[in-house]
């Protein structure tokens, strides 16, 4: 069973840098089939794909978010993390993580998600 | 970049009607779509994959179909569990059908 966990400051300050991490068990980040993203939803509104990072440590990105956007690897600890720098109040939402299994092309597990608030 | 439509954006319903949602693609995207339902409070859950594989473990009432451009996700005969938001996803996410009770 593939489980992926959220963690981090629940409230950032605008302008700081919002940092996240996803803790994944039951599968290898650094080899296989699969993608590890990270996905937003602010309060009532739909889902938004920031990015992805491969096996090989290449990314994608949300072009809305490249500019303040970083998604890293950590083999060592199975582990993959988000940084978003300069961030307001429309970066207020939750954030998941997500396993994206290209060869079906879906999101096939998920992390229940963290809410991340903007504010001073 | 891929832009996707969904189609409505809520649709008011009962238990045991036919439920059709749909989701327009801005280019070709083969069949390279999935669909998801999200509950208040929960992460998404994966649906569909490839335009019309059911995964493992959802009711038989979901189909999907579609190629290309036109997707639709159909539920046969809906159930009070049914009543949830539903996403298509191809790169990026359509913007939602929220179900509710007519």
């Amino acid at each position: 069973q593939v489980l992926l966990q959220e963690s981090g400051p629940g409230l950032v300050k605008p302008s700081q840098t919002l940092s996240l991490t996803c803790n994944v068990s039951g599968d290898s980040i650094s080899s296989g089939y699969h993608y590890w993203s990270w996905i937003r939803q602010p309060a009532g509104k739909g889902l938004e794909w920031i990015g992805r990072i491969y096996p090989t440590g290449s990314t994608d990105y949300n072009p809305s978010l490249k500019s303040r956007l970083t998604i890293l690897l950590d083999a060592s600890k199975n582990q993959f993390s988000l940084k978003l720098t300069s961030v307001t109040a429309a970066d207020t939402a939750v954030y998941y993580c997500a396993r994206f299994d290209y060869t079906d092309y879906r999101f096939d597990y998920w992390g229940q998600g963290t809410l991340v608030t903007v504010s001073s | 970049d891929i832009h996707l439509t969904q189609s409505p954006s809520t649709l008011s319903a009962s238990v045991g009607d036919r439920v059709t949602i749909t989701c327009r693609a801005s280019q070709n995207i083969n069949n390279w779509l999935a669909w998801y339902q999200q509950k208040p409070g929960k992460a998404p859950k994966l649906l569909i994959s490839k335009a019309s594989n059911v995964e493992s473990g959802v009711p038989s009432r979901f189909s999907g179909s579609g190629l290309g451009t036109e997707f639709t996700l159909i539920i046969s005969s809906l159930q009070p569990d049914d009543f949830a938001t539903y996403y298509c996803h191809s790169g990026m996410f359509g913007q939602g059908t929220k179900v509710d009770l007519k």
